[in-house]
């Protein structure tokens, strides 16, 4: 069962366009949502995170909007730059007593120069 | 470097070999995890240790599979009687309880069972 669905598989913008992705998840448990970018070849790297107390999380160009009763939150990457072309992975987690990061599927991003 | 490090970082493997990987995950972290990753998907969670305590086991964690971590320190995942469908980027993570819990990946190992 996917716990947390992810969304669109693949996404092309244009530089100094706005990349958005977008997650849903299903167990009303997880409260801790993480970001991860990764390039071909390595590891998955946090990004950004944002706990449901707070509807919106800004790190320089990325912001982090979550609407808990629709259980969906969104990555939003301002200004996309040739350099953000990666995949990028939502997850959720319980924030305490938990250890178990779920993760979706992926969406792979290409900023067109 | 202090981040967390894995060894090999790629293995080419006959069917029916056993391979193992190392991580060596942060060195203040007590808890690791190591997930499977293949082409297109998410990382899938595999097991998890806090110190030397393996806590969770995954359904997708065979038989064939066993983790250990002996001193609390390094961990080791070793796959007996390799398939093809264990082709795959292994991946070890580490946390420190506290904030988020966030966890940090390594590079990953990469295993291709031909």
């Amino acid at each position: 069962q996917q716990q947390v669905k992810q969304s669109p598989q693949s996404l092309i913008v244009q530089k100094g366009g706005i990349s958005i992705i977008n997650c849903a998840y299903e167990n009303t448990a997880f409260d801790y949502f993480p970001w991860y970018q990764q390039f071909p070849g390595k590891g998955p790297a946090l990004l950004i995170a944002i706990r449901p107390d707070v509807s919106e999380k800004k790190e320089g160009r990325f912001t982090i909007s979550f609407n808990k009763s629709a259980k969906q939150f969104s990555l939003h990457i301002m200004d996309s730059q040739p350099g953000d072309s990666a995949t990028y992975f939502c997850a959720a987690r319980p924030y305490t007593g938990g250890f178990k990061t779920i993760f979706g599927a992926g969406t792979r991003l290409f900023v067109k120069a | 470097d202090t981040g967390v490090s894995q060894d090999p970082r790629h293995k080419i493997t006959k069917r029916g070999q056993n391979v193992t990987f190392r991580c060596d995950p942060i060195s203040e972290h007590n808890r690791l995890y190591w997930y499977r990753q293949t082409l297109g998907q998410g990382p899938e969670f595999l097991t998890y240790f806090q110190n030397e305590a393996q806590l969770e086991k995954s359904r997708l964690l065979s038989d064939r599979f066993s983790a250990e971590r002996p001193k609390g320190s390094f961990s080791t995942l070793e796959i007996q009687r390799t398939e093809q469908g264990d082709s795959a980027m292994y991946l070890c993570a580490s946390s420190f309880p506290g904030i988020g819990n966030t966890i940090y990946f390594g590079e990953g190992s990469w295993l291709t069972v031909v």
